[in-house]
């Protein structure tokens, strides 16, 4: 069964420094891989995803992902953070092999101090 | 991209009462799916809502207590039956196409239930 795990309820940084939100998965095969945000009393908001190809992948505000199948990870990365970066941030996975359902991890609150 | 309109975006219900919240997309879209989400916490998928037959449902979702509907490619229902304070939560509504994965996700629909 495909699974995600992000191990960071929450993670702290300074407005200007990198961030980085961790993500890893278990699935069989060859996943599609997702990060979503979440504001207050919001729906969720596609970042981006990696499908196949370059391992590095560019998505919405700045953010990226990096793909590392040795070690199923899909970590979440910003070179600089915002202060309007602050939200809830979700690692998703969806299996190839045949079912369209995505699974979402636990979730990890970002807060980033001015 | 698509837009998916959610409503009620809240309602506050009674103990044994049913709800029906409905979800439009203003694309065609493959997949919809209806989530479950505890305020701040992760989603859980309840079922995949099929056009023109039954949903699919996950594990501990059925039928009879959360019925669905796609009686089109764009619009669906979820009902929420017999509500117990145990069904309070937000639900969500997802859409998306098989061959690009990403999901697209209405606002979310805040059900009390007293």
């Amino acid at each position: 069964a495909q699974s995600v795990a992000q191990p960071e309820d929450q993670v702290n940084v300074a407005e200007g420094n990198p961030l980085t939100v961790k993500c890893t998965y278990s699935v069989s095969g060859n996943p599609y891989l997702f990060w979503y945000v979440q504001y207050p009393n919001r729906g969720l908001q596609f970042l981006l995803k990696y499908i196949t190809g370059d391992n590095l992948v560019k998505g919405s505000y700045g953010f990226e992902a990096e793909f590392n199948k040795s070690q199923t990870s899909f970590h979440l990365k910003k070179p600089s953070a915002l202060v309007s970066d602050s939200a809830l941030y979700f690692c998703a996975v969806r299996d190839r092999t045949g079912g369209f359902k995505t699974i979402f991890g636990a979730g990890t609150r970002l807060f980033v101090k001015a | 991209s698509a837009v998916i309109s959610q409503k009620p975006s809240r309602d506050i219900c009674q103990r044994g009462t049913s709800l029906t919240i409905q979800c439009q997309v203003d694309s065609q879209v493959t997949m919809m799916f209806w989530y479950r989400q505890q305020p701040g916490q992760s989603l859980t998928l309840i079922a995949t809502a099929n056009q023109g037959s039954e949903a699919t449902y996950e594990s501990g979702f059925v039928i009879d207590k959360f019925p669905i509907s796609r009686p089109n490619l764009t619009f669906s229902t979820l009902t929420v039956s017999n509500m117990s304070p145990e069904d309070s939560s937000i639900y969500l509504c997802s859409a998306g196409t098989a061959n690009t994965g990403e999901l697209f996700f209405g606002e979310g629909s805040r059900l009390t239930v007293l």
